[in-house]
């Protein structure tokens, strides 16, 4: 099992430019999240989805969209990417609200 | 009180010695914890859970959970180089829909 994984793993964007944070779990999950992680700063959660079909804002929603097709995919879509968008973003899963499983991280500066 | 909350350090503790870290938590419903490590420039992984009060042993790891206090330690034994990361801390909270709330992680450092 690959696990979670995450696509690409370094991105640079300029101010305006959107894109998409690829993530993929071949567990069955039927929980999936989107976190960010500033520098020297914990998670904070920006999206989450309790299964296919279903997304839910976290605490830092805006700028970012979601979507839920499938069981194994939640793509990350930023739009008019800002400076204040510069981060690590990292992909989980979990089955249920139980121990969640991570994948690599994306690491995006907008310039 | 912070929701989940955790020293973020950085703890010093030798080569060899006992580390202790040390989580609170605000929701007196969460049944179940979870700590995390973190090295520099990577993703958290998952190194413990814990449901039941008392103690929970994994080779050098052991979690402590006291439901009654809102605590849960986690304690590294034998501390190796290799144990140097942040530690994270998480909590479902029935308040917040369950959602796993993270800690702000304790940075451990361990003295050669």
């Amino acid at each position: 099992n690959a696990g979670v994984t995450q696509t690409p793993k370094f991105r640079i964007l300029k101010i305006g430019q959107s894109m998409t944070l690829q993530c993929t779990q071949d567990m069955n999950h039927n929980y999936m999240y989107w976190y960010r992680q500033d520098p020297g700063m914990g998670l904070k959660l920006i999206y989450y989805s309790v299964g296919a079909g279903i997304t839910d804002k976290g605490e830092v929603p805006n700028g970012y969209n979601v979507s839920r097709s499938t069981t194994e995919d939640f793509p990350l879509r930023l739009e008019l990417a800002a400076p204040s968008q510069t981060s690590v973003y990292f992909c989980a899963s979990s089955y249920a609200v139980n121990e969640q499983y991570f994948g690599p991280g994306t690491r995006l500066t907008v310039t | 009180q912070k929701e989940v909350e955790q020293n973020s350090g950085p703890l010093s503790v030798p080569e060899g010695a006992i580390a202790s870290l040390n989580c609170t938590y605000s929701d007196r419903v969460s049944q179940s914890f979870f700590w995390y490590r973190q090295y520099s420039g990577k993703s958290p992984e998952l190194i413990m859970s814990i449901y039941s009060n008392g103690d929970k042993e994994d080779g050098r790891f052991t979690a402590q959970l006291n439901k009654a206090s809102q605590y849960v330690s986690l304690l590294i034994r034998d501390s190796q180089p290799s144990d140097s990361a942040t530690y994270l801390c998480a909590v479902p909270f029935a308040s917040r829909d369950d959602k796993i709330i993270f800690g702000k992680g304790t940075r451990l450092h361990i003295l050669p």
